[in-house]
């Protein structure tokens, strides 16, 4: 399966202020998604990227707060913009692989984000 | 709607007893099911999934899930549990439409406590 960097792992950041998250993955992917982890909550799908086409938003979620990039098909970027405390959780990204005995969803080891 | 449901908020077990993890999804069809462990701090480590075939899936860890069709279940179990297990387990469901529209649903989560 694919393996993900991702990075920062942690950061305190103030509020107002900007944060771009990134995600580097070992083997070219077609899907790559962006989840929140609000705290002792389960994982919320941002939005899907996908290379060379605008990303997609889940409801809840705008493109003007949580701008994606995907320059190619190792990378993408999350940018939490104008943050407020309740930005607060953990980021994480993940892949999707091709479906059999080897595929599914991998994910990154996630960003944890406090907005102070 | 489809929806993914760990109805067991905290479970407690004591070393080296069994342990089994419910899970219930609302979909349709047959998805693509999913376990993940995720240990404080960490990223969510895939622990098995099912496609097809053999309702009993083995995974890592010496976890072990069985899909029922009948009931919508997707229940994890481990005969012999260690105190490196406790965490927070996720069931999360992969509603494939089949278009090449993915997307993973998570559960809430159980969080696994270990008495030693």
């Amino acid at each position: 399966s694919a393996v993900i960097s991702q990075k920062p792992s942690r950061d305190i950041c103030q509020r107002g202020t900007s944060l771009t998250i990134q995600c580097q993955v070992d083997s070219q992917v077609t899907m790559m998604f962006w989840y929140r982890q609000q705290p002792g909550q389960s994982l919320t799908l941002i939005a899907t990227a996908n290379q060379g086409s605008e990303a997609t938003y889940e409801s809840g979620f705008v493109i003007d707060k949580f701008p994606i990039s995907r320059p190619n098909l190792t990378f993408s970027t999350l940018t939490v913009s104008n943050m407020s405390p309740e930005d607060s959780s953990i980021y994480l990204c993940s892949v999707h692989t091709s479906m059999g005995a080897l595929g599914g969803y991998t994910f990154g080891s996630g960003t944890r984000l406090t907005v102070v | 709607a489809q929806s993914v449901t760990q109805p067991d908020i905290h479970i407690t077990v004591s070393e080296g007893a069994s342990l089994e993890l419910r899970c219930n999804y609302s979909y349709g069809a047959t998805p693509y099911l999913f376990w993940y462990v995720q240990s404080p701090g960490q990223g969510l480590q895939l622990l098995l999934k099912y496609f097809s075939g053999d309702t009993l899936v083995q995974g890592i860890k010496g976890f072990e899930a069985e899909f029922k069709r009948s009931q919508s279940s997707f229940n994890l179990r481990k005969p012999s549990v260690h105190w490196s297990d406790a965490a927070e387990y996720f069931c999360a469901v992969d509603l494939y439409s089949g278009a090449g529209s993915y997307q993973l649903t998570f559960g809430k989560g159980t969080k696994l406590s270990v008495i030693p």
